[in-house]
C-alpha cells in the first residue's frame, strides 16, 4: 500500500464544473502539498499547507490532519486546468516529498 | 521564492553513454533534491546533495549509476551512467521551501530517452 494515496486516477469533466481530487496519507507529515504537471513535463507547486484551508483564485485546498485526508477542489473548471495533479507529503522529521500516484485531469470544453 | 533551470531540457542517447543533467537555483540553498519520473509513474526520490558532503541515496539507487556532485549552494548535477532504455525517464530537480510558508520549487526537468 503507497503511503500516499490519490483518487480519482483519472477523472474527465465539462468545462465549469466544480472538480474534487482526494489524497489520504499514512505516514506522519509535516506539510502537504498539491502539484501540476503539464503535459510538458514541468511540475508546479499550488500549495503547502499543514491545517485548515488555503485559496488561490479558482484552487481550493483543504487538510483535515486527524483523518490524514486532504483535497484540491476546482472551481468553474477550464479546459487549462487539464493537467495531472500530484498529492505529495512532506516526510515528518525530514523534507523530502512522498508521492501519490496523480490524477489526470482532463476538462472538456 | 527560487527559480530552478535545468539543461539539457531533452536528449536522446544510446545505449551504455552517460548523460549529465545540471541543476541551477538562483539562489542559495542548503539541500538540492533529484527526482525521477519513469513513463505513466509519479516521481521517486533518486538522493539528496547537500553542499560540502557526499549524497544520500535512496533504496534502489546507487552512487556508481547516478553520480552526483554539488559544488557550491546554487549548483548541482546528476549524471545517469551506462544508460539503458529502462531509463528512459523525466529527471527533475527539486529545492525545499525556505520558509514554513513558502513552496517546494521545481526545476522544468530533463526528458531523456535511451534508445
Amino acid at each position: 500500500k503507497n503511503e500516499v494515496e490519490q483518487s480519482p486516477q483519472n477523472l474527465t469533466a465539462q468545462e465549469g464544473e466544480f472538480i474534487t481530487i482526494n489524497c489520504s496519507y499514512s505516514v506522519g507529515i509535516s506539510a502537504l502539498h498539491w502539484l501540476q504537471q503539464h503535459p510538458g513535463g514541468g511540475i508546479v507547486s499550488l500549495f503547502m499547507l499543514s491545517s485548515g484551508k488555503k485559496k488561490h483564485g479558482r484552487l481550493i485546498a483543504t487538510i483535515n490532519i486527524q483523518e490524514k485526508h486532504s483535497s484540491l477542489h476546482i472551481t468553474a473548471s477550464h479546459p487549462r486546468d487539464s493537467a495531472v495533479y500530484i498529492c505529495a507529503a512532506t516526510d515528518q522529521g525530514a523534507q523530502k516529498l512522498v508521492f501519490g500516484q496523480g490524477t489526470r485531469l482532463t476538462i472538456n470544453p | 521564492s527560487a527559480v530552478i533551470s535545468q539543461k539539457p531540457s531533452r536528449d536522446i542517447c544510446q545505449r551504455g553513454t552517460s548523460l549529465t543533467i545540471q541543476c541551477q537555483v538562483d539562489s542559495q540553498v542548503t539541500m538540492m533534491f533529484w527526482y525521477r519520473q519513469q513513463p505513466g509513474q509519479s516521481l521517486t526520490l533518486i538522493a539528496t546533495a547537500n553542499q560540502g558532503s557526499e549524497a544520500t541515496y535512496e533504496s534502489g539507487f546507487v552512487i556508481d549509476k547516478f553520480p552526483i556532485s554539488r559544488p557550491n549552494l546554487t549548483f548541482s548535477t546528476l549524471t545517469v551512467s551506462n544508460m539503458s532504455p529502462e531509463d528512459s525517464s523525466i529527471y527533475l530537480c527539486s529545492v525545499p521551501p525556505a520558509a514554513s510558508t513558502d513552496t517546494q520549487y521545481f526545476g522544468p526537468g530533463t526528458r531523456l530517452t535511451v534508445l
